[in-house]
Parts: C-alpha cells; structure tokens; sequence
C-alpha cells in the first residue's frame, strides 16, 4: 500500500545550521505530498505540500519539492532556529478518501 | 475561534470504562477524521466521514465507534477501554474528499487507561 518513509530522528542542530529531513514515498498513482509539524503538546499544523511532480512547497523558510524521480520530498531549511524544535511528519494522500498516511515522524531539537 | 475542537483535552480512566470524546469544526468542511497517535508518535487514520457518510474504516476493534450527527461534529465512542487505548486520539477536518486538499488537525484529545 502506499506508504512514507522518513528519517529517524532525534536531530539535534545548532542554531542557524542546515536542516534536512529526508522522505521517501511508495504509491500507485501521483499522491499529494505533505509536510506536517506538531509542537510539543499541540495538534499538528501543515507546514507545506506539493500536489505534483517538480512542484515546491514552501512556508517560514521551509522547503521541499515533490520530486517523482526519486520518489521524494525531503524537508529543508537554510538556517533553523530554537522555535523549530518540534515533530515533523511527512505524509501522502491515502487513495481512499484521501485520508493522509503519515510518516512515523522526526524529532528536531534546536539547542542555541 | 478554533476551528476544530475536540473535548476533553485529557481523560483518565479506568479500564472497562466507556468513554466518549467529541469533535466540532466550525470550518464548513464536508470531511470529518479521527486518528489515533501512540506512545511513539505514530499517527494512523482510524475513521473518516464525508457528509455523515462512513468513507474509511481501518482496522480497529468494534469497541470504537464513530459517529457523526451533521457534518459538523465527529464523535468517537470507546466501550470497554483497555490500557492499549492510551492514546492521543487528534480529530481533522478537510474541505472535501478531493486531490490534494489540507486536514486540519484539532489539538488532541490525551486519554489514558488505567
């Protein structure tokens, strides 16, 4: 079935360092794709998506680009900061009802 | 205004207890979620309604039942709690079963079996 696959964490990061979150897909069909983030003890917020090949995503320096080649949407920013410390999830659209089916989810931790 | 409420934020229980938790979205949204995250932070889609209408039904023990009495609210009734439903049970919304829309997740609903 369809499925994501995304890096485990914890990631710990200085401020102001590049972030990579890699993800990688398994679908039928061209799913959408989606970034998710949920901070501590909060429900979870879309952080951007992309809904077809070569398309980038992006919100609060945050990028990804749907890339159909390598069956990936790998989460980047240039310079992260203590805010973002936090869960993310990458995830695809579910072909029945277009649910999302979520990655297991990456912990960030951003230390000053 | 929140635009997907879920009550109560925390519930804990004993076991063989039955439990309800309530969902609202004042969003206007056609398609109504619940899913369920566990201790390692996996979240897997349980149930999904559009326009009052069962459209996804995982696999989860019949002791879980939805309901949805308009399309605005998304009930999720548990009888017989076990302490394997300690869980952060998240109710979502979306404008409809289409391509590519965003869900809306509530802030979560903590339940914990004891």
């Amino acid at each position: 079935g369809d499925s994501v696959t995304q890096m485990e964490g914890p990631v710990t990061l200085s401020e102001e360092a590049f972030l990579t979150i890699n993800c990688t897909y398994t679908a039928t069909g061209y799913p959408s794709l989606f970034w998710y983030v949920q901070y501590p003890g909060e429900g979870l917020q879309l952080l951007l998506k992309a809904t077809k090949a070569d398309d980038k995503g992006s919100n609060k320096g945050f990028e990804a680009t749907y890339r159909k080649e390598t069956t990936s949407f790998h989460l980047e920013k240039g310079s992260v900061q203590v805010s973002d410390s936090a869960v993310y999830f990458c995830a695809l659209s579910y072909n029945s009802g277009y649910a999302l089916n979520f990655g297991k989810g990456t912990s960030l931790l951003v230390t000053p | 205004d929140t635009a997907v409420s879920q009550t109560p934020k925390y519930l804990v229980t004993q076991m063989g207890n039955d439990k309800s938790i309530k969902c609202e979205q004042n969003l206007g949204h056609d398609t109504m979620y619940w899913y369920k995250q566990d201790s390692k932070k996996f979240l897997k889609i349980m149930f999904s309604y559009n326009n009052k209408e069962l459209i996804i039904n995982e696999t989860v023990p019949n002791r879980f039942s939805p309901k949805s009495p308009d399309k605005a609210h998304l009930n999720l009734h548990i009888n017989s709690l076990e302490l394997g439903d300690s869980a952060v049970y998240f109710c979502a919304s979306s404008q409809d079963r289409g391509y590519g829309n965003t869900i809306y997740f509530g802030e979560g609903s903590w339940l914990t079996v004891v």
